[in-house]
């Protein structure tokens, strides 16, 4: 079946660049996210790319696709205090009928 | 405002003890999930429903039924609760449309089953 795999933890300094990394399995993912969760709450999409891009900036965040290697990435610039959570990434295909696989997340600690 | 509601942020039950948790949404939403959510495993996905009276199992269905009686409303039921069924539950809806559409999370139910 389909995995997505991503590393547990990451901490950086508050002014510092975050890059947190994904690989996904399923050639036929048509669709990537990145969801954050901040402590007792749901989970919020922060942003997506197509299969088709290569790359999508959003103010201080950017996604970064190599579909050849399925791996994915989001860079956060200028990582402050508020950004701390646990980032998901997760695909699906493009069928209404399809369901959203996660990874495992990564927990982002930024400290002063 | 969109939004998923579900009805308890924390429930505490006994084991054996047959549980329900509701989530409502008011997008008018086809699709609607349930996800268990636990450190280390990420999300997981229990059940999920294109439309009313439809089903579709997940990944870990086993200990778990739904029920999807109004468009609006999915429940997840645990018919007999076990200690291991201790966890974070999510529910979350979008629409059933081709192409990117985004999926909505509730805020969790924390159930511990003591």
């Amino acid at each position: 079946g389909e995995d997505v795999e991503q590393s547990l933890f990451l901490s950086v300094r508050e002014g510092d660049s975050s890059v947190i990394n994904c690989t996904y399995t399923d050639s036929s993912s048509t669709y990537l996210y990145w969801y954050k969760q901040e402590p007792g709450a749901g989970l919020q999409l922060l942003t997506y790319i197509f299969s088709n891009m290569d790359m999508k900036q959003d103010q201080r965040l950017t996604v970064l696709l190599n579909k050849k290697d399925k791996h994915l990435s989001l860079r956060i610039a200028d990582t402050q205090t508020g950004d701390s959570a646990i980032y998901f990434c997760a695909e699906k295909g493009d069928s209404g009928y399809s369901t959203l696989t996660f990874g495992k997340g990564t927990m982002l600690l930024v400290s002063p | 405002d969109v939004k998923v509601t579900q009805s308890s942020r924390y429930l505490v039950k006994r084991t054996g003890e047959k549980v329900f948790l509701e989530c409502v949404q008011d997008m008018d939403h086809e699709n609607m999930f349930w996800y268990r959510q636990d450190p280390g495993l990420g999300l997981r996905l229990i059940y999920f429903s294109y439309d009313v009276k439809m089903k579709e199992k997940g990944d870990i269905p086993e200990g778990y039924s739904v029920s999807r009686e109004k468009k609006e409303r999915f429940s997840l039921i645990l018919e007999s609760a076990s200690t291991n069924q201790t966890s974070m539950y999510l529910c979350a809806s979008r629409l059933r449309g081709q192409g990117n559409t985004e999926a909505f999370f509730g805020q969790g139910t924390r159930l511990t089953v003591v």
